[in-house]
């Protein structure tokens, strides 16, 4: 199946900086990909969609000058959290749609706020 | 906005135990997709349904679709260990557009007694 591939896999960073993650559509290209944040023993919540070459949609309630997504090309979408809280600790996954509108996860990353 | 209830939420058996998980939408749906999440892991695609009524299998796991689009079912036979994850549902909802997204449910933890 496709490969999609997310980095950094784990990040520790302290409060008030911004960390950027990265998600790639390894043997495909991907117009939409996804953002989804999921705390422990829950489900999915997406935050946000993806489009290449356009602003990212976002659902209610995630702020968008907090998580700032760029869809540069059509294999490479980045979340970027704006001055992390602890709050914002989490496990970020990220999937990308192919042409037959299957979504591929990427492995997650586990986002630490100290 | 469109809700997807899966049940249950926690299903513990013996291994060789049948399982089955249910997933009910409060809109009609133009496909419906099953993943599983091991545990640290990610969500794996496991299959998608897009007709009216359609079952597939997948070895010992059989995936249906109800007549009216609006549910399905993940029925597992003779349990392995390795079945352990959490089991999701997503289903979608064509909005007419390109700009569409899977709505998951909440899982249900499949864990299994050797």
């Amino acid at each position: 199946g496709a490969v999609v591939s997310q980095h950094p896999s784990r990040v520790i960073c302290k409060s008030g900086t911004s960390v950027k993650i990265e998600c790639r559509s390894l043997d495909f290209q991907a117009t939409t990909m996804f953002w989804y944040r999921q705390f422990p023993k829950q489900s999915l919540m997406l935050m946000a969609t993806s489009n290449e070459g356009s602003k990212a949609t976002y659902e209610q309630g995630v702020e968008k000058d907090k998580f700032l997504i760029n869809h540069a090309s059509l294999t490479l979408s980045t979340l970027t959290v704006t001055s992390a809280h602890p709050e914002d600790s989490s496990f970020y996954i990220c999937s990308a749609r192919d042409f037959a509108d299957t979504q591929y996860f990427g492995p997650g990353t586990r986002l630490t706020v100290l | 906005g469109q809700q997807v209830m899966q049940i249950p939420q926690y299903q513990h058996v013996q291994e060789g135990e049948d399982f089955t998980t249910y997933c009910n939408s409060s809109t009609t749906l133009s496909n419906i997709q099953w993943y599983k999440q091991r545990p640290g892991g990610h969500p794996v695609f496991l299959i998608q349904l897009v007709k009216s009524g359609e079952v597939k299998k997948q070895k010992r796991l059989t995936f249906q679709f109800g007549e009216a689009k609006k549910n399905s079912s993940l029925h597992i036979t003779a349990t392995q260990t390795t079945d352990v994850g959490t089991y999701f549902c997503a289903g979608r909802v064509n909005s007419g557009g390109s700009n569409y997204k899977l709505t998951f449910g909440k899982g249900t933890l499949l864990t299994v007694n050797p």
